[in-house]
């Protein structure tokens, strides 16, 4: 069955550091997600993105975020100047046209800020 | 805006009992609803979903669902519930542009 793919499982970093992390949806999907989840919180929609380009983004999504999809596979999160706060699970997600509304979820990257 | 209260952070029960795990939502438009199962140190897994039709959904693993709009709630519910089904539950509402907005979640605990 295919499925989301997320690497790393686990990134380190310092703080102040930039940080990729990579998504590779399902191939026919073609609306692309990130999610966030800080440690014994909810998960908090990130930002949506469809026909390259963003379709929606939370207040979380600020400045020193952004998403690309380099090629025709992959999917990465970018945050520029990383934050303590910044630490947490983040999870990709995908959708196929005509289903937007289910969602296919990666097993997420747990993002560490020392 | 849409949003999603979990009425339980924590849910314990015996194997083979009956669980009920309770979500309300409120929502101006037409909605979809969900409910993600995450288990330990894993990613969200669909249990089910409300689009449309039935009101009662089933799912995934013995789980079911029933959409109440007058009541606007999405109570997920399982007559036995295993061991296995240790997780935590997430109930879901889609938003606009299709971005999903979460409960805080529902922690079962399942005891033998």
């Amino acid at each position: 069955e295919p499925e989301v793919t997320q690497t790393p499982s686990h990134q380190v970093t310092q703080m102040g550091q930039e940080v990729i992390l990579r998504c590779v949806p399902i191939s026919n999907h073609l609306y692309f997600y990130w999610y966030r989840q800080i440690l014994g919180q909810k998960v908090e929609f990130l930002v949506s993105f469809y026909n390259n380009e963003i379709s929606e983004k939370s207040e979380i999504f600020d400045d020193q975020f952004s998403v690309e999809r380099p090629d025709g596979s992959n999917f990465t999160l970018k945050i520029r100047s990383t934050k303590l706060e910044d630490s947490a699970m983040y999870f990709c997600a995908s959708s196929v046209q005509g289903r937007e509304n289910e969602q296919f979820f990666g097993p997420g990257t747990r993002l560490t800020v020392l | 805006a849409q949003s999603v209260t979990q009425l339980d952070s924590q849910v314990p029960v015996f194997e083979e009992a009956p669980v009920e795990l309770r979500c309300n939502y409120s929502s101006s438009v037409s909605v979809y609803l969900f409910w993600y199962v995450q288990y330990p140190n894993q990613g969200l897994q669909l249990l089910l979903k409300y689009l449309s039709g039935s009101t009662l959904v089933k799912g995934i693993n013995g789980f079911e669902a029933e959409f109440n709009k007058s009541q606007t709630s999405f109570h997920l519910r399982k007559p036995s519930v295993h061991i296995s089904d240790t997780a935590e539950y997430f109930c879901a509402v889609s938003g606009g542009y299709n971005k999903l907005i979460f409960g805080a979640g529902t922690r079962l605990a399942v005891h033998p």
